[in-house]
Protein backbone atom coordinates (compact mmCIF):
# COMPACT_ATOMS: atom_id res chain seq x y z
CA UNK A 1 0.00 0.00 0.00
CA UNK A 2 1.53 3.41 -0.87
CA UNK A 3 1.59 5.87 2.14
CA UNK A 4 2.60 9.28 1.32
CA UNK A 5 3.96 11.79 4.03
CA UNK A 6 4.66 15.24 4.26
CA UNK A 7 6.92 17.30 6.41
CA UNK A 8 6.41 19.71 8.12
CA UNK A 9 2.85 19.85 8.63
CA UNK A 10 2.86 23.45 8.53
CA UNK A 11 5.83 26.13 8.13
CA UNK A 12 5.60 29.76 8.38
CA UNK A 13 8.54 32.02 6.52
CA UNK A 14 9.09 36.31 6.13
CA UNK A 15 8.23 37.06 2.43
CA UNK A 16 10.88 36.81 0.28
CA UNK A 17 12.30 33.53 1.92
CA UNK A 18 12.60 30.69 -0.20
CA UNK A 19 10.64 27.57 0.31
CA UNK A 20 11.32 23.66 1.11
CA UNK A 21 8.40 21.03 1.01
CA UNK A 22 9.32 18.07 1.32
CA UNK A 23 7.22 14.81 0.25
CA UNK A 24 8.27 11.02 0.89
CA UNK A 25 6.33 7.66 -0.62
CA UNK A 26 6.77 4.11 0.23
CA UNK A 27 6.63 2.33 -2.76
CA UNK A 28 8.94 3.61 -5.89
CA UNK A 29 6.39 1.74 -8.28
CA UNK A 30 4.80 5.00 -9.08
CA UNK A 31 4.42 6.55 -12.81
CA UNK A 32 4.43 10.31 -11.63
CA UNK A 33 4.77 12.51 -8.70
CA UNK A 34 2.14 15.25 -8.57
CA UNK A 35 1.83 18.52 -6.66
CA UNK A 36 -1.22 20.80 -5.80
CA UNK A 37 -2.09 23.85 -4.05
CA UNK A 38 -5.09 23.92 -2.24
CA UNK A 39 -6.66 27.51 -0.77
CA UNK A 40 -8.45 27.13 2.41
CA UNK A 41 -12.27 25.75 1.30
CA UNK A 42 -11.38 25.24 -2.08
CA UNK A 43 -10.21 22.80 -4.61
CA UNK A 44 -6.98 21.50 -5.37
CA UNK A 45 -4.92 23.05 -8.22
CA UNK A 46 -2.65 21.26 -10.11
CA UNK A 47 0.99 22.65 -10.10
CA UNK A 48 3.20 20.57 -11.52
CA UNK A 49 4.06 16.95 -12.38
CA UNK A 50 7.21 15.23 -12.35
CA UNK A 51 6.97 11.77 -14.78
CA UNK A 52 8.90 8.78 -13.28
CA UNK A 53 11.70 9.16 -15.75
CA UNK A 54 12.28 12.55 -14.80
CA UNK A 55 14.25 14.16 -12.28
CA UNK A 56 13.04 17.69 -11.69
CA UNK A 57 10.13 19.83 -13.31
CA UNK A 58 10.03 23.89 -13.30
CA UNK A 59 7.42 26.52 -13.58
CA UNK A 60 8.25 29.88 -12.82
CA UNK A 61 9.13 30.04 -9.57
CA UNK A 62 8.37 26.48 -9.02
CA UNK A 63 10.89 23.55 -9.27
CA UNK A 64 10.24 19.80 -7.91
CA UNK A 65 12.73 17.43 -7.71
CA UNK A 66 12.19 13.62 -8.22
CA UNK A 67 14.38 10.57 -6.55
CA UNK A 68 12.35 7.04 -6.85
CA UNK A 69 14.88 5.42 -5.64
CA UNK A 70 15.02 7.36 -2.08
CA UNK A 71 11.12 7.79 -2.37
CA UNK A 72 11.06 11.26 -2.02
CA UNK A 73 10.19 14.88 -3.95
CA UNK A 74 10.76 18.73 -3.33
CA UNK A 75 8.99 21.05 -4.27
CA UNK A 76 10.71 24.51 -3.93
CA UNK A 77 9.73 28.45 -4.32
CA UNK A 78 11.79 30.77 -4.85
CA UNK A 79 11.14 34.29 -3.06
CA UNK A 80 7.88 33.51 -1.19
CA UNK A 81 5.61 35.83 -1.74
CA UNK A 82 2.32 36.19 0.43
CA UNK A 83 0.40 34.98 -1.97
CA UNK A 84 1.82 31.73 -2.01
CA UNK A 85 -0.10 31.07 1.67
CA UNK A 86 -1.72 27.93 1.00
CA UNK A 87 -2.00 24.27 1.61
CA UNK A 88 0.04 22.15 -0.90
CA UNK A 89 -0.20 18.62 -1.37
CA UNK A 90 1.97 16.00 -3.30
CA UNK A 91 0.45 12.99 -4.85
CA UNK A 92 2.26 9.92 -6.43
CA UNK A 93 -0.20 7.91 -9.33
CA UNK A 94 0.13 4.43 -8.89
CA UNK A 95 0.80 1.26 -11.03
CA UNK A 96 -3.29 0.94 -10.75
CA UNK A 97 -3.56 4.89 -11.94
CA UNK A 98 -4.85 6.39 -8.78
CA UNK A 99 -3.36 9.17 -6.55
CA UNK A 100 -2.28 8.65 -3.27
CA UNK A 101 -2.13 11.89 -2.14
CA UNK A 102 0.01 13.46 1.37
CA UNK A 103 -2.14 15.23 4.13
CA UNK A 104 -0.69 18.30 2.51
CA UNK A 105 2.48 21.45 4.27
CA UNK A 106 -0.01 24.44 5.08
CA UNK A 107 2.63 27.69 4.39
CA UNK A 108 2.24 30.96 6.02
CA UNK A 109 4.23 33.47 4.19
CA UNK A 110 4.62 36.65 6.51
CA UNK A 111 4.58 40.47 4.62
CA UNK B 1 -11.67 24.97 -21.77
CA UNK B 2 -13.16 22.16 -19.76
CA UNK B 3 -15.20 23.19 -16.64
CA UNK B 4 -15.92 21.19 -13.18
CA UNK B 5 -19.42 22.33 -11.25
CA UNK B 6 -20.37 20.75 -7.95
CA UNK B 7 -23.15 21.46 -5.79
CA UNK B 8 -24.41 22.60 -3.46
CA UNK B 9 -21.25 24.52 -1.69
CA UNK B 10 -22.16 24.03 1.62
CA UNK B 11 -24.71 21.60 3.75
CA UNK B 12 -26.16 20.67 6.71
CA UNK B 13 -27.78 17.90 7.23
CA UNK B 14 -28.92 16.00 10.57
CA UNK B 15 -27.51 12.24 11.37
CA UNK B 16 -30.07 9.98 9.32
CA UNK B 17 -30.94 12.14 6.15
CA UNK B 18 -29.88 11.63 2.81
CA UNK B 19 -27.90 13.04 0.56
CA UNK B 20 -27.13 13.83 -2.62
CA UNK B 21 -23.73 15.59 -4.17
CA UNK B 22 -23.90 16.35 -8.10
CA UNK B 23 -20.62 16.88 -9.71
CA UNK B 24 -20.94 17.86 -13.47
CA UNK B 25 -17.82 18.20 -16.16
CA UNK B 26 -18.14 20.53 -18.94
CA UNK B 27 -15.82 20.75 -22.12
CA UNK B 28 -14.40 17.24 -22.74
CA UNK B 29 -16.04 13.16 -23.55
CA UNK B 30 -15.62 10.21 -21.40
CA UNK B 31 -13.49 11.43 -18.64
CA UNK B 32 -12.63 9.62 -15.60
CA UNK B 33 -14.52 10.32 -12.68
CA UNK B 34 -13.25 10.41 -8.89
CA UNK B 35 -15.33 11.14 -5.61
CA UNK B 36 -12.40 11.90 -2.81
CA UNK B 37 -13.17 13.16 0.73
CA UNK B 38 -10.61 15.35 2.98
CA UNK B 39 -11.15 15.16 6.57
CA UNK B 40 -9.20 18.17 8.61
CA UNK B 41 -5.46 17.35 8.45
CA UNK B 42 -5.42 14.64 6.56
CA UNK B 43 -4.89 13.59 2.67
CA UNK B 44 -7.04 13.13 0.51
CA UNK B 45 -9.26 9.65 0.52
CA UNK B 46 -10.27 8.20 -2.54
CA UNK B 47 -14.31 7.15 -1.89
CA UNK B 48 -15.24 6.03 -6.13
CA UNK B 49 -13.99 6.22 -9.23
CA UNK B 50 -15.72 5.95 -12.92
CA UNK B 51 -14.10 5.18 -16.80
CA UNK B 52 -17.56 5.63 -17.65
CA UNK B 53 -21.51 5.30 -17.69
CA UNK B 54 -22.48 3.20 -14.63
CA UNK B 55 -18.77 1.89 -14.24
CA UNK B 56 -18.45 2.95 -10.41
CA UNK B 57 -15.61 1.29 -8.54
CA UNK B 58 -15.43 1.43 -4.99
CA UNK B 59 -12.20 1.78 -2.81
CA UNK B 60 -13.43 2.19 0.80
CA UNK B 61 -16.63 0.31 2.18
CA UNK B 62 -18.91 2.58 3.70
CA UNK B 63 -22.25 4.20 4.01
CA UNK B 64 -21.75 6.30 0.62
CA UNK B 65 -22.51 5.12 -3.01
CA UNK B 66 -22.10 6.52 -6.08
CA UNK B 67 -23.47 6.57 -10.13
CA UNK B 68 -22.81 8.07 -12.84
CA UNK B 69 -26.23 8.53 -15.24
CA UNK B 70 -24.58 10.63 -17.94
CA UNK B 71 -21.17 10.85 -19.28
CA UNK B 72 -20.14 13.57 -17.79
CA UNK B 73 -22.37 13.55 -14.21
CA UNK B 74 -21.28 11.80 -11.44
CA UNK B 75 -23.57 11.86 -8.35
CA UNK B 76 -22.40 10.88 -4.76
CA UNK B 77 -25.32 9.81 -2.88
CA UNK B 78 -26.01 7.93 1.47
CA UNK B 79 -29.46 6.80 2.42
CA UNK B 80 -28.82 7.82 5.86
CA UNK B 81 -25.81 10.11 6.75
CA UNK B 82 -24.15 9.24 9.81
CA UNK B 83 -22.09 11.61 12.31
CA UNK B 84 -18.11 10.56 11.05
CA UNK B 85 -19.39 11.28 7.05
CA UNK B 86 -18.68 14.81 7.61
CA UNK B 87 -16.15 15.90 5.90
CA UNK B 88 -14.89 17.98 2.36
CA UNK B 89 -16.09 16.09 -0.38
CA UNK B 90 -14.48 16.97 -3.67
CA UNK B 91 -14.79 15.71 -7.75
CA UNK B 92 -12.39 15.66 -9.64
CA UNK B 93 -11.92 14.30 -13.62
CA UNK B 94 -9.25 13.61 -15.73
CA UNK B 95 -8.42 12.15 -19.42
CA UNK B 96 -5.96 9.64 -19.83
CA UNK B 97 -2.60 10.59 -20.95
CA UNK B 98 0.69 9.03 -21.98
CA UNK B 99 4.07 10.07 -23.29
CA UNK B 100 6.26 8.67 -25.99
CA UNK B 101 7.72 6.64 -23.70
CA UNK B 102 4.44 5.09 -22.61
CA UNK B 103 4.44 6.70 -19.23
CA UNK B 104 1.02 7.82 -17.51
CA UNK B 105 1.37 12.39 -17.56
CA UNK B 106 -2.27 12.92 -17.09
CA UNK B 107 -3.13 14.85 -13.70
CA UNK B 108 -6.81 15.46 -12.07
CA UNK B 109 -8.80 18.61 -12.14
CA UNK B 110 -11.06 19.18 -8.93
CA UNK B 111 -13.84 20.89 -7.93
CA UNK B 112 -14.74 23.44 -5.71
CA UNK B 113 -15.76 21.05 -3.10
CA UNK B 114 -18.85 20.28 -1.23
CA UNK B 115 -18.48 21.44 3.20
CA UNK B 116 -21.36 18.74 4.55
CA UNK B 117 -21.39 18.97 8.58
CA UNK B 118 -23.49 16.03 9.77
CA UNK B 119 -25.20 16.94 13.36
Amino acid sequence: KQEVTQIPAALSVPEGENLVLNCSFTDSAIYNLQWFRQDPGKGLTSLLLIQSSQREQTSGRLNASLDKSSGRSTLYIAASQPGDSATYLCAALRNDYKLSFGAGTTVTVRA
Amino acid sequence: SQTIHQWPATLVQPVGSPLSLECTVEGTSNPNLYWYRQAAGRGLQLLFYSVGIGQISSEVPQNLSASRPQDRQFILSSKKLLLSDSGFYLCAWSVPKWSSGGIRTDTQYFGPGTRLTVL
